[in-house]
């Protein structure tokens, strides 16, 4: 069963103190892993996207890297306007059988970033 | 460019109700897929629409219904609302049909609260 799984569920740093999210998932022949970052009333904002193992991407102070069971977004010196819930959601498998943009999302990670 | 836009924004039913929510995608875009968020269940795929077609159906109720149009506007209804279905509802817009290599934007969502 296609499972993914975010922690922690909420995060609480303090201006400038760096940390990392996990997003461990379970997609037999993952696609694509999505990360958005979500503010309150809002829809996802669409941040990366990483389609094989190794690949890292970077956008202002997040990075997100890939690895076959897990992604991580890392925050660098991270601000208060970088307080949101991140989502990680990894794209249906090949396994699937036919083509498809149904993605499995986490449960996500609630960050609070305070001055 | 326009983003992914949903009409309406909010929207007040009672039980028993139905209620129809649009999707406009960004222009060129011929993939709409819809998403329900909830706090306890977190985001859950309804269903996904390519060039008028529906690929892929999440595990809701047949209630649940949607389609799409030759210009990829997409509509969904749900008929008999109960409580449960108090929720946000998003529509994600792509450029093709498949999620590899393929960015998903999505749209600020319908608050629909059931009453």
């Amino acid at each position: 069963e296609d499972q993914v799984t975010q922690s922690p569920e909420a995060l609480r740093l303090q201006e400038g103190e760096s940390s990392s999210l996990n997003c461990s998932y379970t997609v037999s022949g993952l696609r694509g892993l999505f990360w958005y970052r979500q503010d309150p009333g809002k829809g996802p904002e669409f941040l990366f996207t990483l389609y094989s193992a190794g690949e890292e991407k970077e956008k202002e102070r997040l990075k997100a890297t890939l690895t076959k069971k897990e992604s991580f977004l890392h925050i660098t010196a991270p601000k208060p306007e970088d307080s949101a819930t991140y989502l990680c959601a990894p794209s249906l498998g090949a396994d699937y059988g036919g083509a498809t943009n149904k993605l499995i999302f986490g449960t996500g990670t609630l960050l609070a970033v305070q001055p | 460019k326009a983003g992914v836009t949903q009409t309406p924004r909010y929207l007040i039913k009672t039980r028993g109700q139905q209620v129809t929510l649009s999707c406009s995608p960004i222009s060129g875009h011929r993939s709409v897929s819809w998403y329900q968020q909830t706090p306890g269940q977190g985001l859950q795929f309804l269903f996904e629409y390519f060039s008028e077609t529906q690929r892929n159906k999440g595990n809701f109720p047949g209630r649940f219904s949607g389609r799409q149009f030759s210009n990829s506007r997409s509509e969904m209804n749900v008929s008999t609302l109960e409580l449960g279905d108090s929720a946000l509802y998003l529509c994600a817009s792509s450029l093709t049909g498949q999620s590899s290599y393929n960015e998903q934007f999505f749209g600020p969502g319908t608050r629909l609260t059931v009453l």
